[in-house]
This record gives structure tokens, C-alpha cells and sequence, in this order.
């Protein structure tokens, strides 16, 4: 069963402005953890986020912030300022609730500023 | 602090042979995870290794692969009488202890299956 749902396949923003990706998520589970990662077309994925179930603060790294809201299944990734750097592919994933040792991604989204 | 290592880069192989893949985690990562990515997907969940003991497997994963951390350290992630259905980025990734298991990732093995 799908347990990532990144229902936007490629975004645009202008440079300097905010933008939205969107992930909901389907768990039963109490406790768990949430992900975004950054793949630029060199490939590596790049940790950018996390955000505990359990965490009633949003989570903030720089220009990222995690809006969740749990009783939607939501975990959308916000970049604030929006630079040329950050076009690349973004993933959400979300650490398997049972052992936690299994993680899963959603298809991702394509970002893409312009100058 | 290198990074997670992965080897080789690329690898192109005939239908039907056997291939190994190795990754070297960040020192004192005891946490290392495999993943197959294809074309337009995210990654998707192969194995987790806690030190030596491999103690997740998909079900997804067929008996065809099998890894390997036989000292904790590097793994190894071999395909046995490999298919085209096989082609794919096969990505390592490691996490420390006692963290949110956020994860690390080496730069990817692409293999291609002719």
C-alpha cells in the first residue's frame, strides 16, 4: 500500500519567493517520523528535515520548514527564498512505523526556480 | 568525516550475471540501509543492517540478492544471474545511533543490464 503521496510531479517558483511541496501519508501508528530530502541531478540525496510525530513544533532548518499537520497526514516542505541551487528533485519519506527500520519515499517532486 | 562511499560508480553487465556492489558507511554509523531507485521514483527500501545482524528485509527483494556486513563496517549488496528488470541506481545510506534515523547517502551505484 502507498504510504508517501507526493501528488505534484514538477513545481516552479521565481527566485527569491516561497514555495510549497506537498506530502500526505498513511500510517495507523502513534509514532513516527518524517523526511525530506533534496536529490540534485548530480544524484546523492541530500538530508534536509525531519519531524517527529510526537514534536508540536514544526520543524525549521534555515530556509526549510515542515508544515504538519497530523490530522490531515500532512508534512509539506515550505523553502522559503527560493535560490537557483535549489532546483532539484525533493523526496518525502517516512520511517516505517512498525521497527522503524524501514523507510519509505514518495515519487517527488521536481523543482524548478527561475531566475 | 568522508561520506558515505559507494563502488563501483557505474556497472554494465550482461543479462544472467552475477554482480556485487560495496558501500562504506560514515565511521561509527552502526545503521546502514540498501535501496534500488529507478527512473521517476523514489528510492525503495532493500535492507537494514545494525552493525553485522540484518535485521530488515523487503519482501520485495527476491532471492536473487542478498548483502552482506560481515564486520559492521562496508556491506556488500550482490544480484545473482542478473536481469534487465534489474536496471537501476542502487543506493547505500547510513545513520548513527541514538538519532531521528535521519539517513546519509552515498553517490549511487547505476546499473545497467544488457
Amino acid at each position: 500500500a502507498q504510504k508517501i503521496t507526493q501528488t505534484q510531479p514538477g513545481m516552479f517558483v521565481q527566485e527569491k519567493e516561497a514555495v510549497t511541496l506537498d506530502c500526505t501519508y498513511d500510517t495507523s501508528d502513534q509514532s513516527y517520523g518524517l523526511f525530506w530530502y533534496k536529490q540534485p541531478s548530480s544524484g546523492e540525496m541530500i538530508f534536509l528535515i525531519y519531524q517527529g510525530s510526537y514534536d508540536e513544533q514544526n520543524a525549521t532548518e534555515g530556509r526549510y520548514s515542515l508544515n504538519f499537520q497530523k490530522a490531515r497526514k500532512s508534512a509539506n516542505l515550505v523553502i522559503s527564498a527560493s535560490q537557483l541551487g535549489d532546483s532539484a528533485m525533493y523526496f518525502c519519506a517516512m520511517r516505517g512505523p512498525l521497527t522503524g527500520n524501514q523507510f519509505y519515499f514518495g515519487t517527488g517532486t521536481s523543482l524548478t526556480v527561475i531566475p | 568525516d568522508t561520506g558515505v562511499s559507494q563502488d563501483p560508480r557505474h556497472k554494465i553487465t550482461k543479462r544472467g550475471q552475477n554482480v556485487t556492489f560495496r558501500c562504506d558507511p560514515i565511521s561509527e554509523h552502526n545503521r546502514l540501509y540498501w535501496y534500488r531507485q529507478t527512473l521517476g521514483q523514489g528510492p525503495e527500501f532493500l535492507t537494514y543492517f545494525q552493525n553485522e545482524a540484518q535485521l530488515e528485509k523487503s519482501r520485495l527483494l527476491s532471492d536473487r540478492f542478498s548483502a552482506e556486513r560481515p564486520k559492521g563496517s562496508f556491506s556488500t549488496l550482490e544480484i545473482q544471474r542478473t536481469e534487465q528488470g534489474d536496471s537501476a541506481m542502487y543506493l547505500c545510506a547510513s545513520s548513527l545511533p541514538g538519532t531521528n534515523y535521519e539517513q546519509y547517502f552515498g553517490p549511487g551505484t547505476r546499473l545497467t543490464v544488457t
